[in-house]
């Protein structure tokens, strides 16, 4: 298997435009992650789904993010509109079960808004 | 929520060397404490994982310790090399969530 596979891997955007990062979980994953690292704040979990459906979102910014996942083998996470603060790496995870299964992690995309 | 507390941020050992990360975490309740490897420009991957029940867990040079009295869990490398130098992450899984540490800066010079 390829691994999970996040798309950009680097984003450069000005203030107020739409990004979309988009994701492709491993193939048998049920469960999918959004994380995102900045140096001030670490790695934080924004969202999560099972079996495509949103878990826990609680660790969503605000409303300016969005996540989706219509099937089992795409997700993709919106920020609109984008503020410089949105500047980080956000990577994607997937794992089979959530009960201490493994997660994997894709390569990230580095967004930058300028 | 659980929260994870990792030190040192940075660790400079000399190639050979023995190098140990500390965390704690806050949520008795927490049972599964994996550590994670970061390599520049990549995710994390997961290099070793302990679960509550168990005490100390090995996998060649690297062994992770758990003491669920006192709540903190350590990351070992010995006779490390160059390649492991990296940022490492403990986490601790309380409830649904997995919770990072904030991350050790490790550099292991030649």
């Amino acid at each position: 298997d390829a691994g999970v596979i996040q798309s950009p891997r680097h984003e450069v955007t000005e203030m107020g435009q739409e990004v979309t990062l988009r994701c492709k979980p491993i193939s048998g994953h049920d469960y999918l992650f959004w994380y995102r690292q900045t140096m001030m704040r670490g790695l934080e979990l924004l969202i999560y789904f099972n079996n495509n459906v949103p878990i826990d979102d609680s660790g969503m910014p605000e409303d300016r993010f969005s996540a989706k996942m219509p099937n089992a083998s795409f997700s993709t996470l919106k920020i609109q509109p984008s503020e410089p603060r949105d500047s980080a790496v956000y990577f994607c995870a997937s794992s089979a079960g959530w009960l201490g299964e493994t997660q994997y992690f894709g390569p990230g995309t580095r967004l930058l808004v300028l | 929520g659980e929260n994870v507390e990792q030190h040192p941020s940075t660790l400079s050992v000399q190639e050979g060397d023995s190098a140990v990360i500390k965390c704690t975490y806050s949520d008795s309740a927490s049972n599964y404490f994996p550590w994670y490897k970061q390599e520049l420009g990549k995710g994390p991957q997961l290099i070793i994982d302990i679960r509550s029940n168990v005490g100390e867990k090995k996998d060649q040079r690297i062994a992770v310790t758990l003491n669920k009295t006192a709540k903190h869990f350590s990351l070992h490398i010995t006779e490390t090399q160059p390649e492991d130098s990296a940022v490492y992450f403990c986490a601790a899984r309380g409830g649904n969530m997995l919770t990072f540490g904030g991350g050790t800066r490790l550099m292991v010079k030649p």
